[in-house]
């Protein structure tokens, strides 16, 4: 699997847009961009993916550059309850294992 | 109610004692996966099951070991906990016939486990 860089953390106001960014420089032609959040020791969520398109979805979108190296996922009004630790997976779609989480960048969401 | 499960939600015990942690599932997934998180850090594989038949080792097995008892349920024991095994874990199932989201995995609540 490719491996992903993430800011460790970033601040956002409350109702403002949200844009966490993701380096991914390695991934192949057959991996996807996957985003899941974790709300203060809760189970992780799934957010959105997708392969080169933008994606969107009612939780985010998902914007992937052209050479598909990097990606960011937008919040586009974040909450108080957007507060999570965010983290961005490439992954070969049935590959048929495990997620592989690296440590993800902590949103903090300000009133 | 939740579609994953996990009992205990809490456990504390002792160096050399044998625990057990359970994963039960409503939604009719066959893939299960056991994972742990340590303090400050991402959540990382010990193992997984394709189905009731189908285990394999994750990232970090050592010390742990699984049983798939049914299509729904699947448990990690831990034979002889060590202090180093204190962590967060959590249970997560997916299913490839939902599509091209195969990776998309719902997780269980965790069990905070405590070994002193």
């Amino acid at each position: 699997d490719a491996k992903t860089t993430q800011p460790p953390s970033m601040d956002c106001a409350e109702g403002r847009a949200a844009n966490l960014p993701c380096n991914h420089s390695t991934i192949s032609g057959n991996e996807y961009v996957y985003w899941y959040r974790q709300i203060h020791s809760q189970g992780p969520q799934y957010i959105i993916h997708g392969l080169k398109n933008n994606e969107t979805n009612e939780m985010a979108s998902l914007i992937i550059t052209e050479d598909r190296k990097s990606s960011t996922l937008i919040l586009p009004h974040a909450t108080l309850r957007d507060t999570a630790v965010y983290y961005c997976i490439v992954r070969v779609v049935n590959a048929g294992n495990m997620l592989t989480f690296g440590g993800g960048t902590r949103l903090m969401v300000k009133p | 109610d939740a579609d994953v499960t996990q009992t205990p939600r809490n456990r504390i015990t002792k160096t050399g004692k044998r625990i057990m942690l359970e994963c039960s599932q409503t939604k009719g997934h066959d893939r299960m996966y056991w994972y742990r998180q340590d303090p400050g850090l991402g959540l990382r594989l010990i193992y997984y099951s394709f189905d009731v038949k189908d285990i394999n080792k994750g990232e970090i097995s050592d010390g742990y070991s699984v049983s798939r008892q049914a299509q729904a349920k699947f448990s990690l024991s831990l034979e002889s906990a060590i202090p180093n095994q204190t962590a967060l874990y959590f249970c997560a199932t997916s299913d490839p016939a939902l599509g091209v989201s195969y990776n998309e995995q719902f997780f269980g609540p965790g069990t905070r486990l405590t070994v002193l």
